[in-house]
């Protein structure tokens, strides 16, 4: 199975400031990576498919890059609905995959 | 609008069994593969299984293989998921989730139903 290994853990930043998200594979999944965001008790809401892709309705501060092993989700300038656990997810392969999230906590 | 309803969680026995069941709407049913992913509380996203759009392919992972079944009735545009020889490792919120035009990728999803294994 392809491990995703997410960092930080946490991440506490202020509203306004950017946000950088790290997901590392355990071996290739090309660009087949996508990004959740879950709020409490919530369902995950989609935000980046295939590395880099905007689902519909995502504002342009989510931002999604990478291939191969390395992936990053930056957010440009957080607001306050942004606080959240993040998870990246592959299709790469069965079985899917996501990692353990990183919480965004606000400073 | 896409909308995605779960039902028939609930507290059940170790050994005991569940049927959980995902009424969708707003949206062609039969053309989407479907999943099921489920979080225990507390914990991460865990993906459980896949059937594809006509029902003919399905895909589990190995925490639950030859105990869940998924299936799915495109007539009534409801998912399935039949949970027998549980375990309080299965104590979680499951949640269907319809895939995107994208294999894989899960673009909507419900509101999740809490299933508790326990004595």
């Amino acid at each position: 199975d392809i491990v995703l290994t997410q960092s930080p853990a946490t991440l506490s930043l202020s509203p306004g400031e950017r946000a950088t998200l790290s997901c590392r594979a355990s071996q290739s999944v090309s660009s087949y990576l996508a990004w959740y965001q879950q709020k409490p008790d919530q369902p995950p809401r989609l935000l980046i498919y295939d590395a880099s892709n905007r689902a519909t309705g995502i504002p342009a501060r989510f931002s999604g890059s990478g291939s191969g092993t390395d992936f990053t989700l930056t957010i440009g300038s957080l607001e306050p609905e942004d606080f959240a656990v993040y998870y990246c997810q592959q299709r790469s392969t069965w079985p899917r995959t996501f990692g353990q999230g990183t919480k965004l906590e606000i400073k | 609008e896409v909308q995605l309803l779960e039902s028939g969680g609930g507290l059940v026995q170790p050994g005991g069994s569940l049927r959980l069941s995902c009424a969708a709407s707003g949206f062609t049913f039969s053309t989407f593969a479907m999943n099921w992913v489920r979080q225990a509380p507390g914990k991460g996203l865990e993906w459980v299984s896949t059937v594809s759009g006509s029902g003919g392919r399905t895909y589990y992972a190995d925490s639950v293989k030859g105990r869940f079944t998924i299936s799915r009735d495109n007539s009534k545009n409801t998912l399935f998921l039949q949970m027998n020889s549980l375990t309080a490792e299965d104590t979680a919120v499951y949640y269907c989730a319809k895939d995107f035009a994208v294999p894989g990728i899960f673009d909507y999803w419900g509101q999740g139903t809490l299933s508790t294994v326990s004595s």
